[in-house]
């Protein structure tokens, strides 16, 4: 099994900032993925965070508004730049090693307010 | 390509059986099932790889059908417990990228 500690667990931002959210995994893992979650609604894909390369982002979300990194295979950082109140949110990081019949794991998640 | 889950929400006194279906217009490669709680991170319960399987985890189980487009997970003798949102997901693969997505979500609540 895997733990992942997510910071930080909350945050408000004034509209314009932007927050880095970080995941550090307790073991290496394959993959990484960080997913946007409305409060009530489902877990929606933002990018995978590929080690040593760029990230591979999800329709309708774009490398400038949310930059990624994964420097090695425990560690990866989500940015939401130049905030607006649409992007109020909850955050989440997942670490998935893609071996058959292994679980992804979770993050606490990043509940973000934009102000 | 997203799991298609029903029903949307479900409502039970304590006690009472549920059953939440997870299809999907082609054959899914695996089907992850979590629960989530209001506030926490989505909570492992069980993977299903080959069609025909069902596996079981307390009152908890689940089946995965021949045709691998459908799942189904069934819970039993319902408790508080297991009030909150239930969500199906799948790999899938395009190219060299593999990714996990997930159904919209089972809202689940047990009264007493």
């Amino acid at each position: 099994s895997a733990v992942i500690s997510q910071k930080p667990s909350r945050d408000i931002c004034q509209r314009g900032t932007s927050l880095t959210i970080q995941c550090q995994v307790d073991s290496q893992v394959t993959m990484m993925f960080w997913y946007r979650q409305q409060p009530g609604q489902s877990l929606t894909l933002i990018a995978t965070a590929n080690q040593g390369s760029e990230a591979t982002y999800e329709s309708g979300f774009v490398i400038d508004k949310f930059p990624i990194s994964r420097p090695n295979l425990t560690f990866s950082t989500l940015t939401v730049s130049n905030m607006s109140p649409e992007d109020s949110s909850i955050y989440l990081c997942s670490a998935y090693t893609g071996t058959l019949n292994t679980e992804a794991f979770f993050g606490q998640g990043t509940r973000l307010t934009v102000v | 390509q997203q799991p298609v889950q029903s029903p949307q929400a479900v409502i039970l006194r304590e006690g009472e059986d549920a059953v939440i279906n997870c299809s999907s217009s082609k054959a899914l490669y695996s089907v992850h099932w979590y629960r989530q709680k209001h506030g926490e991170a989505p909570v492992f319960l069980m993977i299903l790889l080959k069609g025909g399987e069902q596996k079981g985890h307390e009152k908890i189980s689940a089946s995965f059908n021949e045709k691998k487009q459908q799942s189904s997970l069934y819970l039993t003798a319902s408790q508080l417990s297991y009030s909150g949102t239930y969500f199906c997901g799948t790999e899938i693969s395009t190219g060299n990228n593999r990714k996990l997505i997930w159904g919209l979500g089972t809202s689940l609540a047990v009264n007493p």
